[in-house]
């Protein structure tokens, strides 16, 4: 089985700040990817930053980074110089390399306002 | 411009009513798969398709009645829903299932109220 666990049910961020998205997993498969994904108002959810159980590097997309700790089993997201844009709900998801075979499982999503 | 492409984006309809939603992806992915998000609800993996075979039935009702001709389309059919069941349908593809670095790609989702 696998779960993920975002903390955060609502986050504020003043404009051109950079915030962190917490995000805990738990799974029993040696292999998996760890994701963002952005879901604005208007329902769509847009891919933002991927992160493979064995990469040794952070990942980084633009203005939005992972902060992968392996041992403490979080991934993080950091986006930098917060724009008004980037207020929306925020899911952070996994997909297993094993026995759970690219099975996917979400959390419950963050809520971010950005305030001007 | 999205590569997954969803309609109707919004949906009423009546208990009674039969409508169908669609999906088309033009990303050339393998796996499409339909969710669910209720207000307050995480999101509800519903159906899996690799390579148009159906993979997963995460145990939805029988009211809802997936379709995958090809792999590049998908349909939800939706015959005596329930007011419960208002809410937005997902649809996603990736590259292909039991991958575990690959993104999946959303449409923009159909907003269905039930009268």
């Amino acid at each position: 089985a696998q779960k993920i666990t975002q903390t955060q049910p609502g986050m504020f961020v003043q404009e051109k700040e950079a915030v962190t998205l917490d995000c805990t997993y738990d799974t029993s498969d040696p292999s998996y990817g760890l994701f963002w994904y952005k879901q604005p108002s208007s329902g769509e959810m847009i891919f933002l930053i991927y992160q493979g159980s064995y990469d040794q590097q952070n990942a980084t997309e633009g203005r939005y980074s992972l902060n992968f700790q392996k041992a403490r089993k979080s991934a993080n997201l950091v986006i930098s110089a917060s724009q008004l844009g980037d207020s929306a709900m925020y899911f952070c998801a996994m997909r297993g390399g094993n026995t759970n075979a690219g099975k996917s499982t979400f959390g419950d999503g963050t809520t971010l306002t950005v305030k001007p | 411009e999205t590569g997954v492409t969803q309609t109707p984006r919004h949906l009423v309809m009546g208990m009674t009513n039969k409508k169908s939603l669609k999906c088309e992806q033009h990303l050339g992915h393998n796996a499409m798969y339909w969710y669910k998000q209720s207000a307050k609800k995480p999101l509800e993996l519903m159906f899996v398709y690799n390579f148009k075979e159906q993979t997963e039935n995460n145990s939805v009702p029988s009211r809802f009645s997936p379709e995958c001709p090809n792999s590049s389309h998908l349909f939800l059919h939706l015959h005596t829903l329930q007011p419960e069941d208002s809410a937005l349908y997902l649809c996603a593809s990736s590259q292909e299932e039991g991958r575990s670095n690959q993104p999946q790609h959303f449409g923009d989702g159909t907003r269905l109220s039930i009268l």
